[in-house]
């Protein structure tokens, strides 16, 4: 049972646009949640992250919005650059569970110059 | 700052060979991380280290994998005799432990093929 879902394998936008990638998640005891961004051959890396307790947190182009009562969270990127283009994958995870980190499968995105 | 440094990078072996990786985490973290990652999935953690302590391990199969921190700094995974399903990518990841939660750092991953 997939308890976080990243329903869109692959997102294309063109360069300047606005890119915005989507997770779902099904386990309501989840107080946090991180987008990491992972380029081929390498490690994810670190994006941003998102307390259960807030709604909204910006870095710079990135920003993560969090719906609770959906269950729902998404990336946006504001204007989408082509060195942003990677596979975004979606975690979440319990402070009180070990910390443990239930990932999502993924979001492949293309920013088209 | 230097990062998680992973080796080997890549490694193919026959199935029933044994096989190692080694990890060394970013100077300070004492909590280290191996996951494994099969292709179009997320990476799926198998053990966890609080300095030399594997305080999470259900996710190991502990019939063929083991791990070891000596000293709780670097790491090494092991999987003896390898299968033809352990082919993936092995990611070693970092944090500092004592907030509300950790940032992991990820190495570049050990990617292996068994034949």
């Amino acid at each position: 049972d997939q308890q976080v879902k990243q329903n869109s394998p692959s997102l294309s936008v063109q360069e300047g646009r606005i890119s915005i990638l989507n997770c779902d998640y099904t386990n309501s005891m989840f107080d946090y949640f991180l987008w990491y961004k992972k380029y081929p051959a390498e490690g994810p890396t670190f994006l941003i992250s998102i307390s259960s307790i807030k709604d909204k947190n910006e870095d710079g182009r990135f920003t993560v919005f969090l719906n609770k009562s959906a269950k729902h969270l998404s990336l946006h990127i504001v204007p989408s650059q082509p060195g942003d283009s990677a596979v975004y994958f979606c975690a979440a995870g319990n402070a009180g569970n070990n910390r443990k980190l239930i990932w999502g499968l993924g979001t492949s995105l293309a920013v088209n110059p | 700052e230097a990062g998680v440094v992973q080796s080997p990078r890549y490694k193919i072996i026959e199935k029933k060979q044994p096989v190692a990786f080694w990890c060394n985490p970013i100077s300070g973290h004492n909590t280290l991380y191996w996951y494994r990652q099969n292709l179009g999935q997320g990476p799926e953690l198998l053990i966890r280290y609080e300095n030399e302590e594997a305080v999470d391990d259900s996710q190991l199969p502990k019939d063929r994998f083991s791990a070891e921190r000596l000293k709780g700094v670097d790491s090494t995974l092991k999987i003896q005799p390898a299968e033809l399903g352990d082919s993936a990518v092995y990611l070693c990841a970092s944090s500092i432990s004592g907030g509300a939660w950790e940032t992991q750092y990820f190495g570049p991953g050990t990617r292996l093929l068994v034949l």
